[in-house]
């Protein structure tokens, strides 16, 4: 069975960073995309950034370029977000996702 | 990359009434789509992978067809459960913009 269990969640003040992990099991981790998604609240989902299996690949939405990196630790089985400069339109929950799969998601509140 | 343009964006409809929901791709994506549902305050759930194929436990009135650049997602007879959002979504990567169906 697919698991994807997202930490690191929090709330954090303006320009500050925060770093997301997600523990994958039940898979051959390092052979899949893994991406994550969020959903402001009240708003739609929208994809964040992914990266390939190998790691040898990563896009981003233009929203996030050059604030957020997404890497993995396939010795691990681990996905990570780094967020930097975060604002507060970042305030979302957060998904780990190994599509069709998702975990439950963490919570990302940015405010002072 | 691609990205994904979904219609409608809200649709009223009866108990009873069949429903489709369409989802189309800026350029081709196979068969690497997926259809989730969301009700307020919940999380996605996963209806349909790979296009058409249906989700274990998903009730069989729900169906997805389709590949290349149009999908389509439809609920043969609406049940009042099935009030919710439902949203289309390439694999890790772009969603649709959603669809809320409300009660006619």
């Amino acid at each position: 069975e697919v698991q994807l269990v997202e930490s690191g969640g929090g709330l954090v003040q303006p320009g500050g960073s925060l770093r997301l992990s997600c523990a994958a099991s039940g898979f051959t981790f390092s052979t899949y995309w893994m991406s994550w998604v969020r959903q402001a609240p009240g708003k739609g989902l929208e994809w964040v950034a992914n990266i390939k299996g190998d790691g040898g690949e990563e896009y981003y939405v233009d929203s996030v370029k050059g604030r957020f990196t997404i890497s993995r630790d396939n010795a691990k089985n681990s996905l990570y977000l780094q967020m930097n400069s975060l604002r507060v339109d970042d305030t979302a929950v957060y998904y780990c996702v190994s599509s069709p799969f998702w975990g439950q998601g963490t919570l990302v509140t940015v405010s002072s | 990359d691609s990205q994904l343009t979904q219609s409608p964006s809200t649709l009223s409809a009866s108990i009873g009434d069949r429903v489709t929901i369409t989802c189309r791709a800026s350029q081709s994506i196979s068969s690497w789509l997926a259809w989730y549902q969301q009700k307020p305050g919940k999380g996605p759930k996963l209806l349909i992978y790979e296009a058409s194929n249906l989700e274990s436990g998903v009730p069989s009135r729900f169906s997805g067809s389709g590949s290349g650049t149009e999908f389509t997602l439809t609920i043969s007879s609406l049940q009042p459960d099935d009030f919710a959002t439902y949203y289309c979504h390439q694999y890790n990567s772009y969603f649709g913009g959603g669809t809320k169906v409300e009660i006619k």
